[in-house]
């Protein structure tokens, strides 16, 4: 069963502005983590941020924030002032315990200049 | 963030041949490496799990004869590519965990067969 879902297949967004890449999972283990990772056409992983289960507070890292609203099950990533190296795959994760990582289909997101 | 790396980072190999992906922790003991696949516009899709000193767990689907991992020691993990084939050609990425650490990719390697 899909356990991380992300619907928008390709997100456009003009340079400068803010946009929200939207994550949502499905999980019976209490304890999880969240994670969103870049991936440019070089294919590296870029971690962005992270989350875990019984983190009180959403998380932020510089320009990346997670907006995790847990009794939805959602986990969505908000890039502010949007720059046009921002523009690659964006994929959502989730890890539950220490077991392995499971990944979302992907987002494309294109920043127009 | 710690530093995984693999090697080669791309290969491009014949028809029927083997071919050996090398991952590595460089600067922590991985008791724990993933071994993913991902074929072009598609997502990450793990193929295995490997812990060191005991068999890789494999995902269902995915032909342990054929793909052989190899955990030997806390820093490195080898994926075998045995007999492959045009359908095989897909980008490889391992990634590296302990219980102190999340998760790392490696950069990832690309495999192309003729």
């Amino acid at each position: 069963a899909q356990k991380i879902t992300q619907t928008q297949p390709g997100m456009f967004v003009q340079e400068k502005e803010a946009v929200t890449l939207d994550c949502t999972y499905d999980t019976s283990d209490p304890s999880y983590g969240l994670f969103w990772y870049k991936q440019p056409s070089s294919g590296e992983m870029i971690f962005l941020i992270y989350q875990g289960s019984y983190d009180q507070q959403n998380a932020t890292e510089g320009r990346y924030s997670l907006n995790f609203q847990k009794a939805r099950k959602s986990a969505n990533l908000v890039i502010s002032a949007s720059q046009l190296g921002d523009s690659a795959m964006y994929f959502c994760a989730m890890r539950e315990g220490f077991n392995d990582m499971r990944f979302g289909a992907g987002t494309r997101l294109t920043v127009k200049p | 963030g710690a530093v995984v790396s693999q090697h080669p980072s791309w290969v491009i190999c014949k028809s029927g041949t083997s071919v050996k992906i090398e991952c590595r922790s460089l600067d922590f003991q991985a008791t724990t490496m993933f071994w993913y696949r991902q074929f072009p516009k598609q997502s990450l899709m793990l193929m295995a799990t490997s812990n060191e000193g005991s068999k890789a767990t494999y995902e269902q689907g995915v032909e342990k004869d054929k793909f052989l991992i190899n955990h030997a020691s806390l820093t490195l993990s080898t994926l075998t590519v045995t007999s492959a084939h045009p359908e095989d050609s897909s980008f490889y990425i391992c990634s590296a965990s302990s219980r102190d650490y999340p998760l790392f990719f490696g950069p990832g390697t690309r495999l192309t067969v003729l």
